[in-house]
């Protein structure tokens, strides 16, 4: 199976900050990543797919990069609702495996 | 609008089983692979599995853990997918949530099934 390692696994920001969170795959799958935000007693909401591309209706200051198997998800300009936990998945194999996940709190 | 609905979660005691439902609106659900994603209280997201449209085979895939236990089906006709659980340990509670495509750019709200005894 592949392994997806995310970090960091948590992190604290204050409004209007930068912050990356990574994934690391432990082998290649190219561009096959996607990116989920997810908020307490809510579903996950798709943020971006092929690792860069952004989904309908997400707003521009979320964006997605990748360098071999490092992937990267970086929010410039935190606004109050980003705070929540976000997931990284690769879809390039089945099975699907997440990321453990990075909970993004208030400084 | 596109939806997905789930139905069909409750409390079971270990070994027993348990079939949850997913309804999709507001797309071509004849056309969509679909999978199940779940989620361990506290605990991050797992996939479950997923099957091909009937178009694409209708295929299942499986995550190891529910493998020989857990079953994907598909009735397009009522725009529904299905898990059926047999077999089920306290390890499986979580809440089960059904995703549209490969990439699951679309969830349901979850169904939550408690295995306890």
């Amino acid at each position: 199976d592949i392994q997806m390692t995310q970090s960091p696994s948590s992190l604290s920001a204050s409004v209007g900050d930068t912050i990356s969170i990574t994934c690391r795959a432990s082998q290649s799958i190219y561009k096959f990543v996607s990116w989920f935000q997810q908020k307490p007693g809510r579903a996950p909401k798709l943020l971006i797919n092929g690792s860069s591309t952004l989904h309908s209706g997400v707003p521009p200051r979320f964006s997605g990069a990748d360098s071999g198997t490092l992937f990267t998800l970086t929010i410039r300009g935190l606004q109050p609702e980003d705070f929540a936990t976000y997931y990284c998945l690769q879809t390039y194999a089945v099975p699907r495996t997440f990321g453990q996940g990075t909970r993004v709190e208030v400084k | 609008e596109e939806q997905l609905v789930e139905s069909g979660g409750g409390l079971v005691k270990p070994g027993g089983s348990l079939r949850v439902a997913c309804k999709g609106s507001g797309f071509n659900f004849s056309d969509a692979w679909m999978g199940w994603i779940r989620q361990a209280p506290g605990k991050g997201l797992e996939w479950v599995g997923r099957i091909r449209s009937k178009g694409d085979g209708e295929t299942v895939d499986y995550a190891a853990p529910v493998k020989g236990r857990f079953s994907i089906s598909r009735d397009d006709s009522l725009k529904t997918v299905f898990l059926q659980m047999n077999g089920l340990r306290t390890e499986d509670t979580g809440v089960y949530y059904c995703t549209r495509r490969s990439y699951s750019d679309l969830w349901g709200q979850g169904t939550l099934v408690t295995v306890s005894s």
